[in-house]
């Protein structure tokens, strides 16, 4: 495996439903992410964790929950998530130590989430 | 609330022509800027950055900077089918880790 990897692909929820997305890195980079990409819209900073602590928490509700076990995995716990938080959920992983290397991005594939 | 600008398109351009796609910011202090490229489907990756006024090449594409007028400009030359995309300007944040995006440009290159 090489680059970030994410899964699942797709994911299909209810709204009382609990799931998780998982994301796991090859780069030995420091620093993992979180941004939520919806049609027509900016990509949406979530949360950065910089060597499994975090960083940033960029006002997400609470039923989006991360978690960071070591520097090379990212989860994300779903819970009692709602229609509106349908969306490409995208992990990257950035390296900081070089030139504004936290900034140079190296995205996964990406989680379609649909919500019912 | 600092903003990064793009108009959405699509950019309609023929094979072999010059692209060009602009993105404006609204922090006057701003000092690093990337262009992420982002096909139909996939993830978006980093095609260039730039962090001084005035241009830098990179094979068929330059990037632009001006900050006293605050925009930054990405050109892709001898345009090809393939560099149709959705590109996507982002702008450094108050925190090491922050980039401010915007909402990205589709480009269409016409054979």
């Amino acid at each position: 495996e090489t680059g970030v990897t994410q899964t699942p692909r797709h994911l299909v929820m209810g709204m009382t439903n609990k799931k998780s997305l998982k994301c796991e890195q090859h780069l030995g980079h420091n620093a993992m992410y979180w941004y939520k990409q919806s049609a027509k819209k900016p990509l949406e900073l979530m949360f950065v964790y910089n060597f499994k602590e975090q960083t940033e928490n960029n006002s997400v509700p609470s039923r989006f929950s991360p978690e960071c076990p070591n520097s090379s995995h990212l989860f994300l716990h779903l819970h009692t998530l709602q229609p509106e938080d349908s969306a490409l959920y995208l992990c990257a992983s950035s390296q900081e130590d070089r030139p504004s290397g936290a900034n140079v991005l190296t995205f996964g594939a990406g989680s379609r989430l649909t919500v019912l | 609330q600092k903003e990064v600008e793009q108009n959405s398109g699509p950019l309609s351009v023929p094979e072999g022509a010059i692209a060009s796609l602009n993105c404006t910011y609204s922090d006057r202090g701003s000092q690093s800027f990337f262009w992420y490229r982002q096909y139909s489907g996939k993830s978006p990756e980093l095609i260039m950055s730039i962090y001084s006024n005035g241009d830098k090449e990179d094979g068929r594409f330059t990037a632009q900077l001006n900050k006293a007028s605050q925009y930054v400009s990405l050109l892709i030359r001898d345009s090809q089918p393939s560099d149709s995309a959705t590109y996507l300007c982002a702008v450094k944040g108050d925190s090491n880790y922050q980039l401010i995006w915007g909402a990205g440009t589709k480009l269409i290159i016409k054979p």
